[in-house]
C-alpha cells in the first residue's frame, strides 16, 4: 500500500492526451516537490519532470506536470506507441523522513 | 559522459549480509545527493535510503532501518549500501541514483536475491 495513490493503469489512443494522477497528503505532496519517472521493462527509470513542472533537457514538451494541494498530475499529449511504459511519481515525506514513490501507472497506447 | 555503475549484488541466505557499491564518473559527485532505490520482481519502485552531499545526513525507509547503512566516499566518487540481516522481502534490483540541480542519473541496477 503506497503512501501516494496512482491509478494502476490508463489507456488512450495514439495522438490523444492522457493524465496520470498522484494523490498524497500534506506531509508529502502538499509541502514538497514532485518528480515523475518513466520506466520501460528491465531498464532504469528516466526522469521526466522535476520540481512539479520542470522538464530536464531532452524531454519533449508533450510531457508536462502540475501540482495542486496534495495532488499532482502528469499530462502526456500527442501519445505515441513508444510512450507505453510504467510511470511513477516521487516526492519527499516530511513525517516519514523518507522518499516515497507512487505505486506506478501502466500506460497503454491502444 | 556520465556513468553510474552498481555492483555487489548476488545470492545470499536470509540473515546474511551484502555490501553494494555504486561508482560514478563524468559528474561532480560531491555536488550530488545520492539515493538507493529498489524494485522487487514484478513490483513498483521503492525508495530505500539517501545521503546528503557531505554525508552529514542519512535517511532510510522504515523497513530497512537498523539493518541497512548508506555511506559515501567523495574522494572515490562512490556510494555504498551495507545490508545486514537480509530478509526474503529484500530481494530486488537495487538502483543507485545521483541527483543534482535538476539532473538525475541512474545506474543499470544490481540484483540482490535473498533465498535459502
Amino acid at each position: 500500500q503506497s503512501v501516494l495513490a496512482q491509478p494502476p493503469s490508463v489507456s488512450a489512443a495514439p495522438g490523444q492526451k492522457v493524465t496520470i494522477s498522484c494523490s498524497g497528503s500534506s506531509s508529502n505532496i502538499g509541502n514538497n516537490f514532485v518528480s515523475w519517472y518513466q520506466q520501460f521493462p528491465e531498464t532504469a527509470p528516466k526522469l521526466l519532470i522535476y520540481e512539479n513542472n520542470k522538464r530536464p533537457s531532452g524531454i519533449p514538451d508533450r510531457f508536462s506536470g502540475s501540482k495542486s494541494g496534495t495532488s499532482a498530475t502528469l499530462d502526456i499529449t500527442g501519445l505515441q506507441t513508444g510512450d507505453e511504459a510504467d510511470y511513477y511519481c516521487l516526492t519527499w515525506d516530511s513525517s516519514l523522513r523518507a522518499g516515497v514513490f507512487g505505486g506506478g501507472t501502466k500506460l497503454t497506447v491502444l | 559522459e556520465v556513468q553510474v555503475v552498481e555492483s555487489g549484488g548476488g545470492l545470499v541466505q536470509p540473515g546474511g549480509s551484502l555490501r553494494l557499491s555504486c561508482a560514478a564518473s563524468g559528474l561532480t559527485f560531491n555536488n550530488c545527493k545520492m539515493t538507493w532505490v529498489r524494485q522487487a520482481p514484478g513490483k513498483g519502485l521503492e525508495w530505500v535510503a539517501n545521503i546528503k552531499q557531505d554525508g552529514s545526513e542519512k535517511n532510510y525507509v522504515d523497513s530497512v532501518k537498523g539493518r541497512f547503512t548508506i555511506s559515501r566516499d567523495n574522494a572515490k566518487n562512490s556510494l555504498y549500501l551495507q545490508m545486514n540481516s537480509l530478509r526474503v522481502e529484500d530481494t530486488a534490483v537495487y538502483y543507485c541514483r545521483a541527483k543534482s540541480s535538476g539532473v538525475d542519473y541512474w545506474g543499470q541496477g544490481t540484483l540482490v536475491t535473498v533465498s535459502s
